[in-house]
Protein backbone atom coordinates (compact mmCIF):
# COMPACT_ATOMS: atom_id res chain seq x y z
CA UNK A 1 0.00 0.00 0.00
CA UNK A 2 0.93 3.84 -0.57
CA UNK A 3 1.91 5.87 2.22
CA UNK A 4 3.05 9.73 2.53
CA UNK A 5 6.00 11.45 4.89
CA UNK A 6 5.90 14.59 5.77
CA UNK A 7 8.32 16.11 8.00
CA UNK A 8 9.46 18.00 10.45
CA UNK A 9 5.70 18.12 11.80
CA UNK A 10 6.23 21.38 13.25
CA UNK A 11 8.54 24.11 12.77
CA UNK A 12 9.37 27.48 14.76
CA UNK A 13 11.23 29.99 12.46
CA UNK A 14 12.77 33.39 12.57
CA UNK A 15 11.52 35.72 9.81
CA UNK A 16 14.61 35.82 7.21
CA UNK A 17 15.67 32.27 7.91
CA UNK A 18 15.86 29.47 5.35
CA UNK A 19 13.54 26.98 5.27
CA UNK A 20 12.88 22.79 4.31
CA UNK A 21 10.43 20.74 4.10
CA UNK A 22 10.30 17.15 3.01
CA UNK A 23 7.74 14.77 1.37
CA UNK A 24 8.12 11.74 0.46
CA UNK A 25 5.48 8.88 -0.95
CA UNK A 26 6.03 4.78 -1.13
CA UNK A 27 4.34 2.28 -2.53
CA UNK A 28 4.08 3.79 -6.01
CA UNK A 29 6.11 5.41 -9.04
CA UNK A 30 6.08 8.39 -11.16
CA UNK A 31 3.24 9.79 -8.80
CA UNK A 32 2.42 13.59 -9.59
CA UNK A 33 2.98 15.03 -6.61
CA UNK A 34 1.80 18.64 -4.71
CA UNK A 35 2.22 21.04 -2.41
CA UNK A 36 -0.64 22.81 -1.05
CA UNK A 37 -0.73 25.85 1.91
CA UNK A 38 -3.59 26.48 4.19
CA UNK A 39 -3.99 29.39 6.14
CA UNK A 40 -5.88 29.43 9.36
CA UNK A 41 -9.30 29.54 8.68
CA UNK A 42 -8.92 28.78 5.13
CA UNK A 43 -9.12 25.94 2.60
CA UNK A 44 -6.19 24.74 0.92
CA UNK A 45 -4.18 26.38 -1.84
CA UNK A 46 -2.36 25.13 -4.44
CA UNK A 47 1.67 26.40 -4.60
CA UNK A 48 3.24 23.78 -6.33
CA UNK A 49 2.57 20.41 -8.52
CA UNK A 50 5.23 18.03 -10.13
CA UNK A 51 4.40 15.10 -12.47
CA UNK A 52 8.01 14.18 -12.75
CA UNK A 53 11.11 14.47 -11.96
CA UNK A 54 12.72 17.92 -12.45
CA UNK A 55 9.34 19.23 -13.40
CA UNK A 56 7.85 21.67 -11.38
CA UNK A 57 5.09 24.15 -11.89
CA UNK A 58 3.85 26.73 -9.83
CA UNK A 59 0.86 27.95 -8.60
CA UNK A 60 1.45 30.98 -6.96
CA UNK A 61 3.97 33.93 -7.30
CA UNK A 62 5.92 34.09 -4.09
CA UNK A 63 8.89 33.55 -1.82
CA UNK A 64 8.87 29.46 -1.75
CA UNK A 65 10.22 26.87 -4.27
CA UNK A 66 10.00 23.62 -5.15
CA UNK A 67 11.96 20.64 -6.36
CA UNK A 68 11.62 17.36 -7.13
CA UNK A 69 15.42 15.57 -7.15
CA UNK A 70 13.77 11.75 -6.73
CA UNK A 71 10.55 10.33 -8.36
CA UNK A 72 9.04 10.16 -4.68
CA UNK A 73 10.88 12.95 -3.37
CA UNK A 74 9.07 16.55 -2.93
CA UNK A 75 10.92 19.29 -1.23
CA UNK A 76 9.43 22.83 -0.70
CA UNK A 77 12.34 25.82 -0.04
CA UNK A 78 13.01 29.29 1.37
CA UNK A 79 15.66 31.36 1.11
CA UNK A 80 14.28 33.70 3.30
CA UNK A 81 10.75 33.37 5.17
CA UNK A 82 8.24 35.77 5.89
CA UNK A 83 5.51 36.13 8.50
CA UNK A 84 3.13 35.41 6.38
CA UNK A 85 4.51 31.87 5.81
CA UNK A 86 2.76 31.23 8.33
CA UNK A 87 0.68 28.13 7.72
CA UNK A 88 0.40 24.39 7.48
CA UNK A 89 1.70 22.99 4.61
CA UNK A 90 0.49 19.74 3.11
CA UNK A 91 1.71 17.09 0.56
CA UNK A 92 -0.57 15.17 -1.63
CA UNK A 93 0.07 12.52 -4.38
CA UNK A 94 -1.85 11.30 -7.34
CA UNK A 95 -1.93 8.80 -9.91
CA UNK A 96 -2.36 10.64 -13.05
CA UNK A 97 -4.08 9.52 -15.30
CA UNK A 98 -5.82 10.20 -19.00
CA UNK A 99 -8.78 11.67 -18.29
CA UNK A 100 -7.22 13.98 -15.37
CA UNK A 101 -9.74 12.49 -12.49
CA UNK A 102 -7.36 12.18 -9.91
CA UNK A 103 -7.73 11.00 -6.35
CA UNK A 104 -4.96 13.13 -4.51
CA UNK A 105 -3.74 11.65 -0.97
CA UNK A 106 -2.32 13.81 1.60
CA UNK A 107 0.18 13.34 3.98
CA UNK A 108 0.28 14.58 7.84
CA UNK A 109 0.91 18.01 7.16
CA UNK A 110 3.78 20.22 8.69
CA UNK A 111 2.78 23.11 10.75
CA UNK A 112 4.95 25.91 10.33
CA UNK A 113 5.45 29.40 12.39
CA UNK A 114 7.18 32.17 11.41
CA UNK A 115 8.18 34.56 14.20
CA UNK B 1 -12.21 34.50 -8.20
CA UNK B 2 -13.65 31.56 -5.77
CA UNK B 3 -14.85 28.70 -8.00
CA UNK B 4 -15.31 26.13 -5.56
CA UNK B 5 -17.63 27.72 -2.69
CA UNK B 6 -18.80 26.32 0.56
CA UNK B 7 -21.08 28.89 1.72
CA UNK B 8 -22.07 27.41 5.08
CA UNK B 9 -19.12 27.43 7.15
CA UNK B 10 -19.97 25.44 10.28
CA UNK B 11 -23.05 22.90 10.78
CA UNK B 12 -24.53 21.27 13.88
CA UNK B 13 -26.60 17.98 13.78
CA UNK B 14 -28.03 15.58 16.54
CA UNK B 15 -26.50 11.68 16.78
CA UNK B 16 -28.56 9.63 14.12
CA UNK B 17 -29.88 12.39 11.72
CA UNK B 18 -28.31 13.14 8.61
CA UNK B 19 -25.55 15.78 7.70
CA UNK B 20 -25.77 17.58 4.44
CA UNK B 21 -22.78 19.23 3.68
CA UNK B 22 -23.19 21.42 0.24
CA UNK B 23 -20.57 23.04 -2.31
CA UNK B 24 -21.29 25.05 -5.18
CA UNK B 25 -18.60 25.29 -8.14
CA UNK B 26 -18.75 27.95 -11.49
CA UNK B 27 -16.35 26.16 -13.33
CA UNK B 28 -18.60 24.06 -16.15
CA UNK B 29 -15.22 22.39 -17.08
CA UNK B 30 -14.96 20.66 -13.40
CA UNK B 31 -15.67 17.10 -14.26
CA UNK B 32 -14.61 15.36 -11.35
CA UNK B 33 -15.72 16.04 -7.29
CA UNK B 34 -14.16 14.89 -4.17
CA UNK B 35 -14.68 15.30 -0.71
CA UNK B 36 -12.46 15.23 2.00
CA UNK B 37 -12.91 14.96 5.88
CA UNK B 38 -10.07 16.73 8.10
CA UNK B 39 -9.47 16.87 11.70
CA UNK B 40 -7.00 19.25 13.47
CA UNK B 41 -3.23 19.42 12.71
CA UNK B 42 -4.04 16.75 10.40
CA UNK B 43 -3.87 15.81 6.96
CA UNK B 44 -7.16 15.41 4.71
CA UNK B 45 -8.64 12.42 4.17
CA UNK B 46 -10.67 11.42 1.28
CA UNK B 47 -13.87 10.38 1.80
CA UNK B 48 -15.68 9.88 -2.03
CA UNK B 49 -15.87 11.11 -5.21
CA UNK B 50 -17.76 11.51 -7.83
CA UNK B 51 -17.87 12.20 -12.21
CA UNK B 52 -19.67 13.87 -13.71
CA UNK B 53 -21.27 11.33 -16.03
CA UNK B 54 -22.70 10.63 -12.58
CA UNK B 55 -25.86 12.34 -10.51
CA UNK B 56 -24.76 9.76 -7.44
CA UNK B 57 -22.48 7.88 -5.79
CA UNK B 58 -22.77 5.97 -2.53
CA UNK B 59 -20.40 4.10 -0.22
CA UNK B 60 -21.51 3.00 3.19
CA UNK B 61 -23.04 5.84 5.27
CA UNK B 62 -21.73 8.99 2.59
CA UNK B 63 -23.83 9.57 -0.63
CA UNK B 64 -22.65 12.38 -3.13
CA UNK B 65 -24.95 14.05 -5.17
CA UNK B 66 -24.30 16.01 -8.18
CA UNK B 67 -26.77 18.68 -10.01
CA UNK B 68 -24.43 19.89 -13.26
CA UNK B 69 -27.51 22.16 -14.25
CA UNK B 70 -27.00 23.55 -10.70
CA UNK B 71 -23.91 23.29 -10.67
CA UNK B 72 -24.32 22.06 -6.99
CA UNK B 73 -22.69 18.94 -5.29
CA UNK B 74 -24.00 17.50 -1.56
CA UNK B 75 -22.46 14.97 0.65
CA UNK B 76 -24.72 13.04 2.77
CA UNK B 77 -24.06 11.34 5.68
CA UNK B 78 -26.62 9.01 7.40
CA UNK B 79 -26.76 8.26 10.24
CA UNK B 80 -24.55 10.94 11.69
CA UNK B 81 -21.80 9.86 14.37
CA UNK B 82 -19.90 11.81 16.68
CA UNK B 83 -16.71 10.77 15.09
CA UNK B 84 -17.93 12.41 12.05
CA UNK B 85 -16.98 15.81 13.73
CA UNK B 86 -14.39 17.74 11.02
CA UNK B 87 -13.85 20.03 9.00
CA UNK B 88 -15.39 18.56 5.18
CA UNK B 89 -14.07 20.30 2.07
CA UNK B 90 -15.24 19.36 -1.89
CA UNK B 91 -12.71 19.59 -4.40
CA UNK B 92 -13.08 20.06 -7.77
CA UNK B 93 -11.01 19.17 -11.20
CA UNK B 94 -11.16 19.58 -14.53
CA UNK B 95 -9.90 17.10 -17.32
CA UNK B 96 -6.73 17.80 -18.95
CA UNK B 97 -5.56 20.07 -15.87
CA UNK B 98 -2.78 17.41 -14.82
CA UNK B 99 -5.13 16.25 -11.61
CA UNK B 100 -5.05 19.85 -9.87
CA UNK B 101 -7.66 20.05 -7.48
CA UNK B 102 -9.88 23.58 -6.51
CA UNK B 103 -10.68 23.40 -2.82
CA UNK B 104 -13.69 25.22 -1.09
CA UNK B 105 -12.86 26.79 1.97
CA UNK B 106 -14.68 23.97 3.97
CA UNK B 107 -17.34 23.11 6.35
CA UNK B 108 -17.07 22.39 10.21
CA UNK B 109 -19.85 19.67 11.01
CA UNK B 110 -20.23 18.71 14.97
CA UNK B 111 -22.42 15.99 15.40
CA UNK B 112 -24.05 16.23 19.26
CA UNK B 113 -24.27 12.70 21.39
Amino acid sequence: SQTIHQWPATLVQPVGSPLSLECTVEGTSNPNLYWYRQAAGRGLQLLFYSVGIGQISSEVPQNLSASRPQDRQFILSSKKLLLSDSGFYLCAWSIGSARGQETQYFGPGTRLLVL
Amino acid sequence: DQQVKQNSPSLSVQEGRISILNCDYTNSMFDYFLWYKKYPAEGPTFLISISSIKDKNEDGRFTVFLNKSAKHLSLHIVPSQPGDSAVYFCAASASGNTGKLIFGQGTTLQVKP
